[in-house]
Parts: C-alpha cells; sequence; structure tokens
C-alpha cells in the first residue's frame, strides 16, 4: 500500500496560472519534504516542514510556497509557473530530521507548463 | 562543487552480467552518511542502503552488495547477476551534520539491463 501519496501524477497547468500539488502520508511522519526533479537532473530539495516548522531552502524562488494544514497533508504552491519550472515534484516524509534518516517518497507529479 | 559524482550517465547490460555504479563524494565532516536510492519508471525514489562514515564494512543483501572506501571517498553499489527489474536510475546522496536533514543527491545513472 502506498504511504506517501501524491496527486495528480500528471499536470498540465498554462503559463503563469497558479497550480498546486498535494501530498498526503499515512505514516505519520514529522517530516515532509518537496523535492524538484527535472529532467536527468538530481532530485533538488525546495524545503521542508518538521511538524509545523516550515524552513526554505535558500535557492528555493519565492514563486514556489508551501501549506502543511496537518500531519497527514502537504502542498506545494507555484504562484506563476513558467516554463522553467516544468519538472517532477517529488514529496518525501520521514519520521525525523537527523543524518541517518531514511526518506519515504512518493511517485511524484510530472508538471508540464504550456 | 558538486559533492556527490556518479560519472556513469547511463549503463547498458545484458541480463546475468554483474554491473557496478560509481560514487565519490566530497565532504569536509567527519560524521556523514551516505545513501543509495532507487528510482523505477514508477518514479518514486526506494532507499536501498544507508552506510554511516565510521563503518567501513562492506554489506551483501542478495544479488546487491556495496563497497566503501574512506580512502578514495567512493561508494559503489554492485549487482549481481543482474536482471531486467533492475533497470532503473540510481541515486547516490549524501548527508552532513551542518544540514542533517538534506540529501545531497548525484546525477544518477541510468541502468538499462537487456533480456
Amino acid at each position: 500500500d502506498a504511504m506517501v501519496i501524491q496527486n495528480p501524477r500528471y499536470q498540465v497547468t498554462q503559463f503563469g496560472k497558479p497550480v498546486t500539488l498535494s501530498c498526503s502520508q499515512t505514516l505519520n511522519h514529522n517530516v515532509m519534504y518537496w523535492y524538484q526533479q527535472k529532467s536527468s537532473q538530481a532530485p533538488k530539495l525546495l524545503f521542508h516542514y518538521y511538524d509545523k516548522d516550515f524552513n526554505n531552502e535558500a535557492d528555493t524562488p519565492d514563486n514556489f510556497q508551501s501549506r502543511r494544514p496537518n500531519t497527514s497533508f502537504c502542498f506545494l504552491d507555484i504562484r506563476s509557473p513558467g516554463l522553467g519550472d516544468a519538472a517532477m515534484y517529488l514529496c518525501a516524509t520521514s519520521v525525523e530530521r537527523g543524518i541517518d534518516t531514511e526518506a519515504f517518497f512518493g511517485q511524484g507529479t510530472r508538471l508540464t507548463v504550456v | 562543487a558538486q559533492k556527490v559524482t556518479q560519472a556513469q550517465t547511463e549503463i547498458s547490460v545484458v541480463e546475468k552480467e554483474d554491473v557496478t555504479l560509481d560514487c565519490v563524494y566530497e565532504t569536509r565532516d567527519t560524521t556523514y552518511y551516505l545513501f543509495w536510492y532507487k528510482q523505477p519508471p514508477s518514479g518514486e525514489l526506494v532507499f536501498l542502503i544507508r552506510r554511516n562514515s565510521f563503518d567501513e564494512q562492506n554489506e551483501i543483501s542478495g544479488r546487491y552488495s556495496w563497497n566503501f572506501q574512506k580512502s578514495t571517498s567512493s561508494f559503489n553499489f554492485t549487482i549481481t547477476a543482474s536482471q531486467v527489474v533492475d533497470s532503473a536510475v540510481y541515486f547516490c546522496a549524501l548527508t552532513e551534520m551542518d544540514s542533517s536533514y538534506k540529501l545531497i543527491f548525484g546525477s544518477g545513472t541510468r541502468l538499462l539491463v537487456r533480456p
């Protein structure tokens, strides 16, 4: 059974039109992450939540926001998607935030911007 | 400077061949962890192994084995008797003490196992 679920699997949005990607987890993990993975590249961390505490990476564009209304759900909002934002977006969770922590990933949402 | 280097972009082998995926890392921390993740065509990254910087013992799990050598800053992954289901992108990753939550990924190696 899937433990980190991302919806939708594929999302097409128009240039400049706000879009929201969602992630839910059944693991009751404290930490939820959003990674961006462009074609043939490594996943890149955008931000993460430790419980309700939001942590943004220094190089994450302001165009990207996130919400975590409860333990189970986390959303990625892209306010004005550009062509360069087309990518796979991966949600992940972990029990704690530590150097040895195993992360559990969802199947990702592939975003296309037209 | 890239912290995790996977120089092999793509490898193609015939089923039953052995294959080694290379990973070279760079860190100033004395305490760190190394990971391997598998990304099949379905998209999710699947955890395979983690190794801490103080444990250089090699590990074997079924057809998978890992060779950690601090002297060369490498953490290589070998699949013995490869199978078609091993076809995937494999990522090596690093975590360090000063940003312990953050997986620093290499660029991945795409493995294609042909029947």
